[in-house]
């Protein structure tokens, strides 16, 4: 079967530094996501790529960079780092189409002191 | 814009009891409906799914989900619910025309005591 890993699972940065996050699949999805995950709250879209090198924006992309080079992988940037930040981010693929289930990686846990 | 609205964050049983967790969508169109399930520390796993046809949907380990258009709802239910269910459920909309922008609630909390 395959897997979604996503790197770090956990990630300790400092006020304003830039942190990347990265997930790997080999599923051969195309599409693939990042959501962030706060406590209490749903999943929010942070950016999508439908396929190699391709970007889509989601509803929370101010502060993030993403960047799919490889059909197989996915890196999310924060460009900078907000003190006090914490928040899981997600990894997911799927194959095209808003009527596929997703697979999603166990996570990123951010903190930011 | 679709939206998703989990009413209970947080529901609590006894093993061997059923339950039902709500979930309400809004959209105007055709509409994709799925649950997810998250165990603490771990990503989220498929449930199940409901697009067209029979509104009751069966999922793993037991869970049904029942797609209603007049109460706008797909709420998850289980019969018997065992300690190891104990996990965050969340609900997913989707429009049915196909597009990316998978909306997911807020999450409920099931917590199921031996």
């Amino acid at each position: 079967g395959g897997i979604i890993t996503q790197t770090p699972k956990f990630l300790i940065g400092q006020e304003g530094q830039k942190l990347t996050l990265k997930c790997q699949q080999n599923f051969n999805h195309d599409t693939m996501y990042w959501y962030r995950q706060d406590s209490g709250k749903g999943l929010r879209l942070i950016y999508y790529s439908i396929t190699e090198n391709d970007l889509q924006k989601g509803d929370l992309s101010e502060g993030y960079d993403a960047s799919r080079e490889k059909k197989s992988s996915f890196s999310l940037t924060v460009t900078s780092a907000q003190k006090n930040e914490m928040a899981v981010f997600l990894c997911a693929s799927s194959i095209p189409g808003g009527k596929s289930d997703y697979t999603f990686g166990s996570g990123t846990r951010l903190l930011v002191i | 814009t679709q939206t998703v609205s989990q009413s209970d964050a947080h529901v609590t049983v006894f093993e061997g009891d059923s339950v039902e967790l709500r979930c309400n969508y809004s959209y105007g169109g055709s509409i994709y409906l799925s649950w997810y399930i998250q165990h603490h520390g771990r990503g989220l796993q498929f449930l199940l799914k409901y697009y067209s046809g029979n509104p009751v949907v069966q999922g793993v380990n037991g869970f049904e989900a029942e797609f209603s258009k007049s109460d706008s709802s797909f709420h998850l239910r289980k019969a018997s619910v065992h300690w190891s269910d104990s996990a965050v459920y969340f609900c997913a909309v989707s429009p049915g025309t196909g597009g990316y922008k998978v909306v997911f609630g807020s999450g409920t909390r099931l917590l199921v005591s031996p």
